[in-house]
């Protein structure tokens, strides 16, 4: 059972906005640990596409946006294209077990 | 470019021991603090360990405290990660990623392609 709480699947057409929750705890995100955002391709390794809650690496495109309001975060992606199918995964850092978590993870269709 | 890559895995049998190594290249490795993350068989991505960039401090999480051990070599560019007492439960790929920070973050902005370990008899 993750820590941090996500939908198990969403979907979306092409060019169509879909938005992705991650639900924690007092002792995680709503403790004001940031949340990072990563997609994960079948059979590469994951890639960070956001982080600090609202930052994104040089190399991700505008469309992917994070946002984070008191114990909850989203990943929002604009735009969709056939190469965001994939899985997204919230984490974070939870005080109370000492640990790095993650959400149970989003399949995009 | 940073580069890690994950060596080591296998098949065990429940009860025995195995050692992953973790060699970072492109890097200062011992400016960064080094994660483990696994992922089992149709499951999600879990954090498993983690030692900070001068080997001082190690954390782990429950599933694993009291049987794995994670360690470095800075002077080679390793970090390695020793299992024990395996269980079908440890069977996953294993990802050594990077901290994104100096020291440390808790976010991960490199990993590795992974090392597969599966425990069965």
């Amino acid at each position: 059972q993750a820590v941090l709480t996500q939908p198990p699947s969403v979907s979306g057409a092409p060019g169509q906005t879909v938005t992705i929750s991650c639900t924690g705890s007092g002792s995680n995100i709503g403790a004001n640990y940031d949340v990072a955002w990563y997609q994960h391709l079948p059979g590469a390794a994951p890639k960070l596409i956001i982080h600090g809650n609202i930052n994104r690496p040089s190399d991700i495109p505008d469309r992917f946006s994070g946002s984070r309001s008191g114990a909850s975060a989203s990943l929002a992606i604009t735009d969709l294209q056939a190469d965001d199918e994939a899985d997204y995964y919230c984490q974070s850092y939870d005080l109370t077990l000492n640990a790095v978590v993650f959400g149970g993870g989003t399949k995009l269709t | 470019q940073v580069q890690l890559v994950e060596s080591g895995g296998g098949l065990v049998r429940p009860g025995r021991s195995l050692r992953l190594s973790c060699a970072g290249s492109g890097f200062d490795m011992k400016n960064y603090a080094i994660h483990w993350v696994r992922q089992a068989p149709g499951k999600g991505l879990e954090w498993v360990a983690l030692i900070w960039y001068d080997g001082s401090r190690q954390y782990y999480a429950d599933s694993v405290k009291g049987r794995f051990s994670i360690s470095r070599d800075n002077s080679r560019n390793f970090v390695y990660l020793q299992m024990s007492r395996l269980g079908p439960d440890d069977t996953a790929l294993y990802y050594c990623a990077r901290d994104a920070g100096s020291p440390i973050v808790y976010y991960f902005d490199y990993w590795g392609q992974g090392a597969l370990v599966t425990v069965s008899s």
